[in-house]
């Protein structure tokens, strides 16, 4: 079984400040990594994914996440965010192996400030 | 291309009621997934269809069902609603059959029970 754990339920910056959204998981198999966003009412939407080989991920809207095997983590950065930034981020694993079954955190909700 | 549609987006209903959602994943997707998001359990796997067979099922009591139609829609259901049934149920579809596929999300059906 996989968990994941987000270790902040809220991350307030101000604009153009960097940003980092920490992510860590547990699992007994190896695992493919996952970060989405969910901006207000709506569906969530794929920023970037670690299937495998390198460790640093990038993704859209200048999003990138490092993947460190031996501290079970995936930590979201951002150099500069944006007031558009303004969203929930979800940090989610799934099994290698098998169907698609996304096992997610608790989320992590980025308020970006003027 | 037009993405994943769900109906309805609200709806209300009363304990002991039963409701059906429906998901039309995007032309092409073969995978659909069922998630149930609720501000103190998150967001939950419910579970997966590909080709019409369910490949994967959540820790959710039989109360909750679905069934995926020859043309990728699916549908869920849940019979006697529960007030802890209030939830978001997002619809996700996949081009892939592995695991390590982009899910691409709905909007979602807002479920309200009274």
């Amino acid at each position: 079984a996989q968990s994941v754990t987000q270790l902040d339920s809220q991350v307030p910056v101000f604009e153009e400040a960097p940003v980092e959204l920490r992510c860590n998981y547990s699992s007994s198999v190896s695992v493919y990594l996952f970060w989405y966003v969910q901006y207000p009412n709506q569906g969530l939407q794929l920023l970037l994914k670690y299937l495998s080989g390198s460790t640093l991920v990038k993704g859209i809207n200048g999003f990138e996440a490092e993947f460190n095997k031996s501290q079970t983590s995936f930590h979201l950065r951002k150099p500069s965010v944006h007031i558009s930034d303004t969203a929930e981020y979800f940090c989610a694993v799934s099994s290698l192996q098998g169907a698609q079954k996304l096992v997610f955190g608790q989320g992590t909700r980025l308020t970006i400030n003027p | 291309k037009a993405g994943v549609t769900q109906t309805p987006r609200y709806l209300i209903k009363t304990r002991g009621q039963q409701v059906t959602l429906s998901c039309s994943p995007i032309s092409g997707h073969r995978s659909v997934s069922w998630y149930q998001q609720t501000p103190g359990q998150g967001l939950q796997f419910l579970f997966e269809y590909f080709s019409e067979t369910q490949r994967n099922k959540g820790n959710f009591p039989g109360r909750f069902s679905g069934r995926q139609f020859s043309n990728s829609r699916s549908e869920m259901n849940v019979s006697t609603l529960e007030l802890g049934d209030s939830a978001l149920y997002l619809c996700a579809s996949s081009s892939v059959r592995g695991a390590d596929g982009e899910l691409f999300f709905g909007e979602g059906s807002r479920l309200t029970v009274l």
